[in-house]
């Protein structure tokens, strides 16, 4: 149990497109989840934080305006990239809190993501 | 401010050879959660184990042990008798309870195992 999913797995876009990257919980309700970015051979830092039906809690310095989160449902939330830029391009992953256990967080399996 | 110190960079280790992943921590809450993940050329992260405060107690699982000591605010992972399989990035993570449930992650660790 506990199967985070995450599509796609690689997306490759021009510059100035915007990409959805879809984060799904698929045997568990999420009451909240992660969005992470991780730059090459570096650790993974949070974007931002997604409950659902209420707006997303963004970490100091990420774009808002840049990076839309939408958690439209217990077991769906989303990350838009817009009007993405070259050093855009990054390895995105999510993570999801079942709701009766608060600790712990099952992450997806990344996203990467490549801007030319 | 809650802190993951992984002061090794990269590890390379001959196989067989016993390895000690360093994780130091830092956070002002008595309860609290820490976290191993693996991190392979794949990307995906895969869990390894999760120790509360109150639980100082050692873990053993196969080849794989941790150590987790309160009064150095340490959480280190040995890898004994170390395959080529175990090559990848190490991460090991702080989540406050309760609280906003973040993980604070450390740098990591790249473990490199050679034949």
């Amino acid at each position: 149990g506990a199967v985070v999913s995450q599509h796609p797995s690689w997306v490759i876009c021009k510059s100035g497109t915007s990409v959805k990257i879809e984060c799904r919980s698929l045997d568990f309700q999420a009451t909240t989840m992660f969005w992470y970015r991780q730059f090459p051979k570096q650790s993974l830092m949070l974007m931002a934080t997604s409950n659902e039906g209420s707006k997303a809690t963004y970490e100091q310095g990420v774009e808002k305006d840049k990076f839309l989160i939408n958690h439209a449902s217990l077991t769906l939330s989303t990350l838009t990239v817009t009007s993405a830029h070259p050093e855009d391009s990054s390895f995105y992953i999510c993570s999801a809190r079942i709701r009766q256990i608060s600790y712990e967080q099952y992450f997806g399996p990344g996203t990467r993501l490549t801007v030319t | 401010a809650q802190k993951v110190t992984q002061a090794q960079t990269e590890i390379s280790v001959v196989e067989k050879e016993d390895v000690t992943l360093d994780c130091v921590y830092e956070t002002r809450d008595t309860t609290y959660y820490l976290f191993w993940y693996k991190q392979p050329p794949s990307g995906e992260l895969v869990f390894l184990i999760r120790r509360n405060s109150f639980d100082e107690q050692n873990e053993i699982s196969g080849r794989y042990s941790w150590n987790f000591q309160k009064s150095t605010s340490s959480f280190n992972f040995t890898i004994t008798a170390s395959q080529v399989v175990d090559s990848a990035v190490y991460f090991c993570a702080l989540s406050e309870n309760p609280g906003t449930y973040k993980y604070i992650f450390g740098t990591g660790t790249r473990l490199k195992v050679l034949a």
